[in-house]
């Protein structure tokens, strides 16, 4: 089945300075990636996604890029804020399903330096 | 709107005691989704519902979980009995049709295990 690893597994960055979080998957057929973010005692919340047809995308501060070839694809975070520090998780929609089932990575804590 | 709706928030119990949780989605959402989040990991599938039927409970430890979501609408996942390793964070989460589409997560029940 479906493997999504993601890392690091801890990121501390400095306030106003770029971050950048990489998963890797295994099923060659997956076709949608999402990125969830999920602040302390909170419930996880879609921040951005990207589908197999696409490079890269971007919302404001936020890009995601895609590198089928690789089966890898990351999330960049730009002019960090101490909002941003929290847990992000890859996930993985494998291609032999077909419907909405995603497998998610381990997870990101990033925490954001004053 | 309102979100995905769950409860309890918290619960303790003693091992081999039975406990149920409850998730309402958001109307409309025909998907649901049940997930077991430990401690510094992602969310992992229990069962999904398509509707009233669970088209993926590949996950879900059938000599002591089970779930139901009879009308379609809300589920309830229960435990019994429950073990100490039981203890976690089970999130709901739904989506309107399938292919990818965003899920929604409630707030999640911690159940801890005494």
């Amino acid at each position: 089945g479906e493997n999504v690893e993601q890392h690091p597994s801890t990121l501390s960055v400095q306030e106003g300075d770029s971050a950048v979080i990489k998963c890797t998957y295994s099923d060659s057929a997956s076709n949608y990636f999402p990125w969830y973010k999920q602040e302390l005692g909170k419930r996880p919340q879609l921040i951005i996604d990207i589908r197999s047809n696409v490079g890269e995308k971007k919302d404001q501060r936020i890009a995601v890029t895609l590198n089928k070839t690789a089966k890898h694809f990351s999330l960049h975070i730009t002019e960090t804020q101490p909002e941003d520090s929290a847990v992000y998780f890859c996930a993985a929609r494998p291609g032999y399903s077909s419907a909405s089932k995603i497998i998610f990575g381990s997870g990101t804590r990033l925490s954001i330096r004053p | 709107e309102a979100g995905v709706v769950q409860s309890p928030r918290y619960k303790i119990i003693e091992k081999k005691q039975p406990v149920a949780f409850w998730c309402n989605p958001i109307s409309g959402h025909n998907t649901l989704y049940w997930y077991l989040q430990n401690l510094g990991q992602g969310p992992e599938l229990l069962i999904r519902y398509e509707n009233e039927e669970a088209v993926d409970d590949s996950q879900l430890p059938k000599d002591r979980f089970s779930a139901e979501r009879l009308k379609g609408v809300d589920s309830t996942l229960k435990i019994q009995p429950a073990e100490l390793g039981d203890s976690a964070v089970y999130l709901c989460a739904s989506s309107q049709g399938s292919g990818g589409n965003e899920q929604f997560f409630g707030p999640g029940t911690r159940l801890t295990v005494l």
